[in-house]
């Protein structure tokens, strides 16, 4: 089970931490990863992190603003947003899976709204 | 980035009828391919991965197949419940990414 909290309405240029925590699995045996849901719009893939957290991979929308992180001692995946913008409107998902493992478990999702 | 194409963006089908989606990836992906379903309100489903392995607990009706470029997903008799949005996504090369989605949807 993954349950996400930290979403809310933010004005643009602000900051936002995401937080997941996991349950009823291994939570370091597994890459985990973020993906958004625009309102009535498609999946994108946010970003993305190895068991140990060692590797990570950003979707280029988020580059350089967006950072991931992960508390394995809390079976805790995190995720740091900065200088938001109205395009990062969206429901945010955590997911067990990451490049060698397909996102098999789903969060409900916790919505952010960037908006003035 | 790979991009995905999914088509048709609608498949208007009565229950009982198959149901075949197609995902094209501007290049090959191998078979690192998945495909999700989502119900409207409710987070997307896992149901084929590899471009061809069912999912634990995915219904027998559902089955994908391709390689390379080319893949689809095929709902070989439509129950009630499947119609919904249907993704694909690759995990070959960074960044992954999903297609933009074909709905199912009830004639």
């Amino acid at each position: 089970k993954l349950v996400e909290s930290g979403g809310r309405v933010v004005r643009p240029g602000g900051s936002l931490r995401l937080s997941c925590v996991a349950s009823g699995f291994i939570f370091d045996d597994y890459g985990m990863s973020w993906v958004r849901q625009a309102p009535g719009k498609g999946l994108e893939w946010v970003s993305g992190l190895n068991g140990q957290g060692g590797s990570k991979y950003y979707g280029d929308s988020v580059k350089g603003r967006f950072t991931i992180s992960r508390d394995n001692a809390k079976n805790s995946l995190y995720l740091e947003m900065n200088s938001l913008r109205a395009e990062d409107t969206a429901l945010y998902y955590c997911v067990r899976g990451f490049s060698v493992s397909y996102m098999d478990v789903w969060g409900k999702g916790t919505t952010v709204t960037v908006s003035s | 980035e790979i991009v995905l194409t999914q088509s048709p963006a609608t498949l208007s089908l009565s229950p009982g009828e198959r149901a075949t989606l197609s995902c094209r990836a501007s290049q090959s992906v191998s078979s690192y391919l998945a495909w999700f379903q989502q119900i409207p309100g409710q987070p997307p489903r896992l149901l084929i991965y590899d471009a061809s392995k069912r999912a634990t607990g995915v219904p027998a009706r559902f089955s994908g197949s391709g390689s390379g470029t080319d893949f689809s997903l095929t709902i070989s008799s439509l129950e009630p419940e499947d119609f919904a949005f249907y993704y694909c996504q690759q995990r070959s090369i960074w960044p992954l990414t999903f297609g933009g989605g074909s709905k199912v949807e009830i004639k």
